[in-house]
Parts: C-alpha cells; sequence; structure tokens
C-alpha cells in the first residue's frame, strides 16, 4: 500500500524559505508524477508543482518565480522550497502523487495525498 | 488560463440525489476528476477520467462531462456524505493542474 509521510517546519516568519518534504512507501517512485498542492484556511485547493523521476519539473505560473521542487530518488522522496513567504502562503500543504504515463507525458489522478502540513507564517 | 468554477454551496435532503457542477471553457474535451474532502482530512479521489469509481467508492457516487459543464452526482445522499467537493483537470497547454474553488455540500 503507497503511503505519503511529508514533513517539515510549520512556522515562518515573513520573508523565510518554506521547506518540505515528502517521502513514498509501499510503490514505485519513477512511474507516477509527484506533486505539492496547498490549502489555505477555509478556501480551495491550489496545485504548486511537480516533478517526474527524470527532474523534470513544472510550475504554477504564479508562483514559478519562487518555487523549487527537487527529488532524490535513491530517498524515494521529493521536496517543496517556496521562498520570500508572506501571510498569503498559509496553508496546509498537501503531497500527491499523480498517475499517467510519464513516457508520454499524460496525466492522470491525484490518487494518493499526504496527511498534509499546516505552514503558518507570522511575525 | 483556464480556470474552473463551482458553486460554494450545495443542500440536499438525505436519500435524494446532489448534484455538484464544474464549469470551464471546453471542460467535455478533457478529463475531469473529483475528489471529496471531510473536514480535517486529505481530499479522497471519488471519480476520475469523468466518470470512473475507483475501487471502493460506492455506486451512488456518478460523474459526467460535456461542453463545457463536469458534474458529480450522488444518488440516494446519506449524511456521511457531507463534505467538500473538489473537481480538477489537467491544463495541456502548460501542464499544469487546475482545482475548482471546492463546493460545499450539506446534507439536512
Amino acid at each position: 500500500q503507497v503511503q505519503l509521510q511529508q514533513w517539515g517546519a510549520g512556522l515562518l516568519k515573513p520573508s523565510e524559505t518554506l521547506s518540505l518534504t515528502c517521502v513514498v512507501s509501499g510503490g514505485s517512485f519513477s512511474d507516477y508524477y509527484w506533486s505539492w498542492i496547498r490549502q489555505p484556511p477555509g478556501k480551495g485547493l491550489e496545485w504548486i508543482g511537480e516533478i517526474d523521476h527524470s527532474g523534470s519539473t513544472y510550475y504554477k505560473p504564479s508562483l514559478k518565480s519562487r518555487v523549487t521542487i527537487s527529488a532524490d530518488t535513491s530517498k524515494n522522496q521529493f521536496s517543496l522550497k517556496l521562498s520570500s513567504v508572506t501571510a498569503a502562503d498559509m496553508a496546509v500543504y498537501y503531497c500527491a502523487r499523480a498517475s499517467g504515463e510519464v513516457n508520454t507525458g499524460w496525466h492522470d489522478a491525484f490518487d494518493i495525498w499526504g496527511r498534509g502540513t499546516m505552514v503558518t507564517v507570522s511575525s | 488560463s483556464f480556470e474552473l468554477t463551482q458553486a460554494p454551496s450545495v443542500s440536499v435532503s438525505p436519500g435524494q440525489s446532489a448534484s455538484i457542477t464544474c464549469s470551464g471553457d471546453k471542460l467535455g474535451e478533457r478529463y475531469t476528476y473529483w475528489y471529496q474532502q471531510k473536514p480535517g482530512q486529505s481530499p479522497v479521489l471519488i471519480i476520475f477520467q469523468d466518470n470512473k469509481r475507483p475501487s471502493g467508492i460506492p455506486e451512488r457516487f456518478s460523474g459526467s462531462n460535456s461542453g463545457n459543464t463536469a458534474t458529480l452526482t450522488i444518488s440516494g445522499t446519506q449524511t456521511m456524505d457531507e463534505a467538500d467537493y473538489h473537481c480538477q483537470a489537467w491544463d495541456i497547454t502548460t501542464t499544469t493542474a487546475v482545482f475548482g474553488g471546492g463546493t460545499k455540500l450539506t446534507v439536512l
């Protein structure tokens, strides 16, 4: 049974860099896409970006200048860094797996989700 | 940019059918996905590729997608179905995932 376990700092000051990591257990890393998705309190889901096993990344355009997603395939884990955080970045951050066909670039559903990490930004 | 729109809330009586819609430009030309999220929990995939149910999802959940609108239908709605429902599609031109704003389903 595939599981995603995520961790990282939950309290940041404005202008600091958010850093989260998600480890994949019980399944293949190379056959899927690995995303970060966030949800501000009381609001909807917002996709941040993704990485695949080859290191190819895609980011939401409005966040691209501040986001870096990387992966360590030897450890079956991937990470998110979001720089210069503000109060607008306060949210629950989820890691998630998207199925699809990595060789063709076709994406399917987010079928496995981590439990989420609440990130608070406060001075 | 490609956007998805959902009504903020929908109410239904127990045992009745609930319809939750998701609209976007030519949405019927791409697959739509639906996720159920209960308070304090992570989203759960309930419909993929417009109308398919993952293993373990009850048959009362069904989906359709045509034109500019995708619809999630819950037949014989139960109180346990009270949750937020999020639609999602992929913007193929930019390889980005797009979510609707979510619909809160109240069963009363």
